[in-house]
């Protein structure tokens, strides 16, 4: 069984500085990785995926995370936030032939002027 | 309109009470999903179903029935709702090629509270 652990559950900073969300995984088989963003009172949208290839990935709105297999993490980077950043981002791992998604428990990030 | 549409979006009932949430989409994905947000705690699979004859059993699926009424249609029901079932629920959907690659798509929710 696989299992994705976001080491901070909240991350306050101020306006355009940068900021580093991070996520170990465990799992016994190649896995696919995903960074998933909730804006209050919203669903959860695709921010970035890690299937295989480049191990740098690059997702919506300036995000970018590192795939590090020898570290099983997958952090989730933005070199300047902004006020509009402000929500939960969850981490999640599926096992590459496997349907099921795994979610971390989240991270909030509060950007502050 | 959104893609994936939840009713109702806020719902407020007493315990042992029968309550039915719905989902309805227009993507056209063969795969859909509830999930249950607490907070804390991420989300959990409660149920899943990969066409209309094929549902599953997910994570937390005691206290939840639920019904693939047709492709696009997925509700969740609780028989007899109790206060610790009060959560944020999501229906999430998925095409069987992108599933294979993780992609969800989520509707917007549907806040429960058991009192």
């Amino acid at each position: 069984a696989q299992s994705v652990t976001q080491l901070d559950s909240q991350v306050p900073v101020f306006e355009e500085a940068p900021v580093e969300l991070r996520c170990n995984y465990s799992s016994s088989v190649s896995v696919y990785l995903f960074w998933y963003v909730q804006y209050p009172n919203q669903g959860l949208q695709l921010l970035l995926k890690y299937l295989s290839g480049s191990t740098l990935v690059k997702g919506i709105n300036g995000f970018e995370a590192e795939f590090n297999k020898s570290q099983t993490s997958f952090h989730l980077r933005k070199p300047s936030v902004h006020i509009s950043d402000t929500a939960e981002y969850f981490c999640a791992v599926k096992p590459g032939s496997n349907y099921k998604l795994t979610f971390g428990k989240g991270t909030l990030l509060t950007v502050n002027p | 309109d959104a893609d994936v549409t939840q009713t109702p979006r806020n719902r407020i009932t007493k315990t042992g009470k029968r309550i039915m949430l719905e989902c309805s989409q227009t993507k056209g994905h063969d795969r859909m999903y509830w999930y249950r947000q607490d907070p804390g705690l991420g989300l959990q699979l409660i149920y899943y179903s990969f066409d209309v004859k094929d549902i599953n059993k997910g994570e937390i699926s005691d206290g939840y029935s639920v019904s693939r009424q047709a492709q696009a249609k997925f509700s969740l029901s609780l028989e007899s709702a109790i206060p610790n079932q009060t959560a944020l629920y999501f229906c999430a959907t998925s095409d069987r090629t992108e599933a294979n690659t993780g992609e969800l798509f989520f509707g917007e929710g549907s806040r429960l509270t058991v009192l």
